[in-house]
């Protein structure tokens, strides 16, 4: 199984909302990340997990908090977001030492109204 | 500033002709590189991958890159396109200062005529 999992693959929210999204993996990999992309862009590291444990935030608002319950499963928990925080949000997993290619999961397309 | 470089924007071709697209980084010591493609409406998937050895790495599909470390470059390239290969196009690289930290490319997008 090569594949990373993410839910939902849409999500509508409002500013005031509180949401979550979901990745998941079976691979036995011990790194997992979050990234951003917007249209037409790149994506943009936010948080990178190594073996449960937060390992990078690249200066990421609070407004947007990860979570690893364990070594399969990453969450992104979001709050009180911008509409300028529409997105596809991607999940990817690999292993920790830096000598593997990273598998991505096929994105969370969040909307903020 | 550390960066990962890919100059071509956009690319148009028509089917059958050849494609190098250009990917420069600037970071210094080891890296492990590669070109990750992006097909309308579908995930991220890995092209190929150079950590180490041979310079000259083959990927999927046809494609290949070539590490030149006195240049920075990890260019793609494939000798006959087809209409299927219309994408985005990423390079990335994971310094190995930052294990873990793989940083992409602004991406090229490529348009093949049929």
């Amino acid at each position: 199984d090569t594949e990373v999992t993410q839910t939902p693959k849409h999500l509508v929210m409002g500013m005031t909302n509180k949401k979550s999204l979901k990745c998941e993996q079976h691979m036995g990999h011990r790194a997992m990340y979050w990234y951003k992309q917007k249209a037409k862009k790149p994506p943009e590291l936010m948080f990178v997990y190594s073996y449960e444990k937060l390992s990078i935030n690249e200066s990421v608002p609070s407004r947007f908090s990860p979570e690893c319950p364990n070594s399969s499963l990453l969450n992104l928990h979001l709050h009180a977001l911008q509409p300028e925080d529409s997105a596809l949000y991607l999940c990817a997993s690999s292993q920790p030492d830096g000598n593997t290619e990273a598998f991505f999961g096929q994105g969370t397309r969040l909307t903020v109204v | 500033a550390q960066s990962v470089s890919q100059h071509n924007h956009h690319v148009i071709l028509s089917e059958a002709a050849s494609l190098e697209l250009g990917c420069n980084y600037s970071y210094g010591g080891t890296v492990n590189l590669f070109w990750y493609v992006q097909y309308p409406g579908q995930h991220l998937q890995l092209l190929l991958k150079y950590f180490s050895g041979d310079p000259l790495v083959k990927g999927i599909k046809g494609f290949e890159a070539e590490f030149i470390k006195s240049k920075f470059s990890f260019n793609l390239r494939k000798p006959s396109v087809q209409w299927s290969d219309t994408a985005e196009y990423f390079c990335a690289v994971n310094p190995y200062s930052s294990a873990s930290k793989i940083i992409f490319g602004s991406g090229t997008r490529l348009s093949i005529r049929p």
